[in-house]
């Protein structure tokens, strides 16, 4: 059980596109998902946490215009990361947190690379 | 001082020895603390979950966290090759967001 799945997982895209990418809960329901970002040898790094039903609750630093998050569901998360730049490439992480809550603990899909090019 | 220290290795031990991970915190707040095992290009993946200070046994794996340290541990029994990974301590709790440490990356050598 508690089954994360991200959709790409990988992806490679030119300089200014949008890259779409999709957190789902496969076996239980998830009030709130969070995203992350993983550069190597670095720990995770939270760039928001996203509600369902809600506007997303965004880290500081981290852009809200161009990390665009929807959670359209209670099983559905989704990143967009807008007019993507080099810099912009990373590993990118999502986690659902079962709901109802009562824990912290999180399930991690199974993370997303992308390579701006 | 960041809010949760974790030594990033790499640790390398021989197939069968047994690891000792651990991470000191200093946020009183931390009520959960997590252990999650991470491969190389992929998602965490979640360990242990305790509560409490004391011990968690499973299987080949044991946390022990002492609240009064501000101190955790993840204790892996006769090691296997396919142990190694990055494995990363967490905490959060009340009001505080999940707080990850940096992660150890683990060898264990057959």
């Amino acid at each position: 059980g508690a089954v994360v799945s991200q959709h790409p997982s990988w992806v490679i895209c030119k300089s200014g596109t949008s890259v779409k990418i999709e957190c789902r809960s496969l076996d239980f329901q998830a009030t709130t998902m969070f995203w992350y970002r993983q550069f190597p040898k670095q720990s995770l790094m939270l760039m928001a946490t996203s509600n369902e039903g809600s506007k997303a609750t965004y880290e500081q630093g981290v852009e809200k215009d161009k990390f665009l998050i929807n959670h359209a569901s209670l099983t559905l998360s989704t990143l967009t990361v807008t007019s993507a730049h080099p810099e912009d490439s990373s590993f990118y992480i999502c986690s659902a947190r079962p709901s109802p809550g009562g824990t912290d603990t999180q399930y991690f899909g199974p993370g997303t690379r992308l390579t701006v090019l | 001082q960041k809010e949760v220290e974790q030594d990033p290795g790499p640790l390398s031990v021989p197939e069968g020895a047994i690891v000792s991970l651990n991470c000191t915190y200093s946020n009183s707040a931390f009520q959960y603390f997590m252990w999650y095992r991470q491969y190389s290009r992929k998602g965490p993946e979640l360990l242990m979950y305790t509560y409490s200070s004391g011990n968690k046994e499973d299987g080949r794996f044991t946390a022990q966290v002492d609240k009064s340290s501000k101190y955790i541990s993840l204790f892996i029994r006769d090691s296997q090759p396919s142990d190694s990974a990055t494995y990363l301590c967490a905490m959060g709790g009340g009001y505080q967001k999940v707080t990850f440490g940096i992660g150890t990356k683990l060898q264990v050598i057959p």
